[in-house]
């Protein structure tokens, strides 16, 4: 799987845009990008992937460059709920997740 | 449809005892994968399975840890003669029938194993 890097850390105000971003300058060609996040101890939860293309769904969307080296996750409306762990994850179709530390994204009222 | 369950969701064992942990996957899941998060630590891979067949245990144990999903039940992780070390959250997690790529893991709540 390639390396992912995020922030460890990044604060955002609820009701504004949360933008994560993630390097992924080593991903072959066909790692797809995933994003998972946990919400304090809970299992994680799925929130997106995508290969080439842009992605959006009801949660989220995911923008990833042209040359595919990086990566942002956004979330258009964060709420006090959004705060958790987020990772980027780089792999092949149906193999392990390895995830690394993630970004502590916290909502602020 | 009813998400990943897992049982039991606390397990308490003193050391030297087994555990078993009971993952069940979503409704026409048969790719299963257990991972392991230590107390202020991230989520670490350990075994990946099909339908009786062991894909990747790569991040297992060598000792005291093993697994299964038959072809009928749920998968059991199975941890002998626990050591404190082995406190942790355990988590379940299953994709449907192999796609090329981009299946997506459901998890489930998780079981939190104390050992004493």
């Amino acid at each position: 799987d390639a390396k992912t890097t995020q922030p460890p850390s990044m604060d955002c105000a609820e009701g504004r845009a949360a933008n994560l971003p993630c390097n992924h300058s080593t991903i072959s060609g066909n790692e797809y990008v995933y994003w998972y996040r946990q919400i304090h101890s809970q299992g994680p939860q799925y929130i997106i992937h995508g290969l080439k293309n842009n992605e959006t769904n009801e949660m989220a969307s995911l923008i990833i460059t042209e040359d595919r080296k990086s990566s942002t996750l956004i979330l258009p409306h964060a709420t006090l709920r959004d705060t958790a762990v987020y990772y980027c994850i780089a792999r092949p179709g149906a193999q392990k997740l390895v995830f690394g530390q993630g970004t502590r994204l916290t909502i602020n009222p | 449809n009813a998400g990943v369950m897992q049982n039991p969701r606390h397990l308490v064992r003193r050391r030297g005892q087994e555990a078993r942990l009971r993952c069940s996957p979503m409704k026409g899941h048969s790719h299963v994968y257990w991972y392991r998060q230590l107390p202020e630590e991230g989520l670490k891979f350990m075994v990946y399975l099909q339908k009786e067949n062991i894909i990747d245990e790569s991040g297992m144990p060598k000792e005291r840890f093993s697994a299964e999903f038959p072809k009928e039940g749920p998968s059991i992780l199975r941890i002998q003669q626990v050591v404190r070390g082995d406190s942790a959250a355990y988590f379940c997690a299953s994709s449907p029938p192999g796609l090329a790529g981009g299946d997506e893991q459901f998890f489930g709540p998780g079981t939190r194993l104390t050992v004493l």
